[in-house]
């Protein structure tokens, strides 16, 4: 158990449609990942953020917008959902901003777009 | 920017042989380098780091690391596989400049043969 909590864990959505998944971090990590994983792109990095502050972005769509709140928990929002959004979604957190840091992940919400 | 090459999709090796898996990166500099396991329907689980200093870095499970600046590699190794070990093995890199969130190459799926 990586201490890394994410929920839901499995989400069966339509087209079109929105969805939130929410990641609740290690305790004392500041520092939030969003990383997609997906048969064709492999892992991507979406978005970090850290106490509450966006600070880097990777690969993430317009249709995706990311927060991390002031107890520093996480939420990603999708919508317009298309089928290519199906994926596995991880969130992820670590200590500090470093790289140097461990970055610790969870065990992923499942989105599958029907 | 940084990127990382594991020029295995899949290897099948027999219970107790050994084993290594590929990885390299391309950096200007030394980065963080670092092997994630994911079992199947799990999250990524941290095997080893290496930050500096020694070139072979012991993890868990028995796995061990091969740090070669000279070759931009970090090769992953354990000298007797066993059937629980089949998982998909992930390395990653990480910098302190610019965008910091790890990047992770496309993964090397490990069966393990009876």
């Amino acid at each position: 158990d990586s201490g890394v909590t994410q929920t839901p864990k499995h989400l069966i959505t339509a087209t079109g449609q929105r969805v939130t998944l929410r990641c609740s971090p290690r305790s004392g990590d500041l520092s939030v990942y969003w990383y997609q994983q997906s048969l064709d792109q492999g892992l991507q990095f979406l978005i970090q953020y850290y106490n509450g502050e966006e600070r880097a972005k990777g690969n993430i769509l317009e249709r995706f917008s990311a927060q991390q709140f002031p107890d520093l928990h996480s939420e990603l929002n999708l919508s317009s959902l298309e089928l290519g959004d199906s994926a596995l979604y991880f969130c992820a957190s670590s200590v500090a901003l470093a790289s140097g840091n461990t970055i610790y992940f969870g065990e992923g919400s499942w989105l599958t777009v029907v | 920017a940084q990127s990382v090459t594991q020029p295995d999709i899949h290897i099948t090796v027999s219970e107790g042989a050994s084993l290594e898996l590929r990885c390299n990166y391309s950096y200007g500099a030394t980065p963080y380098l670092f092997w994630y396991v994911q079992s199947p329907g799990q999250g990524l689980q941290l095997l080893l780091k290496h930050f500096s200093g020694d070139t072979l870095v012991q993890g868990i499970k028995g796995f061990e690391a091969e740090f070669k600046r000279s070759q931009s590699s970090f090769n992953l190794r354990k000298p007797s596989v066993h059937w629980s070990d089949a998982a998909e093995y992930f390395c990653a890199v990480g910098v302190d400049t610019g965008r910091r969130a790890l990047t992770f190459g496309s993964g090397t799926r490990l069966q393990v043969q009876p």
